[in-house]
């Protein structure tokens, strides 16, 4: 089993569409949690950082259930901009090194 | 500022061959990291310097792949008698340090060998 897995995707969403992503860990010792965006034969950005209580950034939320060691970003009004591939990313504190999901490609389509 | 920056950005080689990558990370950050991506795959770690701390080598293929840091700043990964297999993105990151904080991404080192 993947440490970090994610939805296979491919999604494609017209514009304006809401699109949620899920991502699940294996590793309970877990303790930062992150969801990174990859353009095309680009290097990995931070979108955001995730958090036990939940957070929003503009249109994008996301959760975090480490109970069901859980992540999910939600991105609403999503525009063609939005078009990449989304990367759920884990870190065991001790351990530092970040832990990649394989990632989730969406496009928005026009 | 500036952030982390990779050299070189493309490297063709052949089967066999020596090859050497540099990073040099955001001034100031004391963590770095290397990753490689393959083809359609996610990224994969490799090795973590942490100031003076002795590196976290954990995550190297083999023992073709070294990586050091001089000065506590830029960081050379080379990997020996290069293999089909070894062809990749191989992309770099650093931090402020001490886990959990953001890393960032230089723009990576695509390897090809032939």
């Amino acid at each position: 089993r993947k440490e970090v897995e994610q939805d296979p995707g491919p999604f494609n969403v017209p514009e304006g569409a809401t699109v949620a992503f899920n991502c699940t860990y294996s590793n309970s010792a877990s303790q930062s949690f992150f969801w990174y965006r990859q353009d095309c034969r680009k290097e990995p950005k931070l979108l955001m950082s995730v958090y036990s209580s939940g957070n929003e950034d503009g249109r994008f939320t996301a959760q975090l259930n480490r109970a069901s060691q859980y992540i999910s970003l939600l991105i609403r009004d999503s525009k063609l901009s939005d078009s990449a591939t989304y990367l759920c990313v884990v870190s065991q504190g001790s351990a530092r090194q970040l832990t990649f999901g394989s990632g989730t490609q969406l496009t928005v389509l026009p | 500022g500036a952030g982390v920056s990779q050299s070189p950005s493309n490297k063709v080689t052949e089967k066999g061959k020596d090859v050497e990558l540099r990073c040099d990370p955001i001034s100031g950050h004391t963590a770095l990291y290397w990753y490689r991506q393959s083809l359609g795959q996610g990224l994969e770690f490799l090795i973590y310097f942490q100031g003076n701390s002795a590196p976290d080598k954990s995550g190297l293929p083999s023992d073709r792949f070294s990586a050091e840091r001089t000065g506590g700043s830029v960081s050379t990964l080379t990997i020996q008698r290069t293999q089909q297999e070894d062809s990749a993105v191989y992309l770099c990151a650093s931090s402020l340090g001490y886990g959990g904080e953001t890393q960032y991404f230089g723009p990576g080192t695509r390897l090809l060998v032939l």
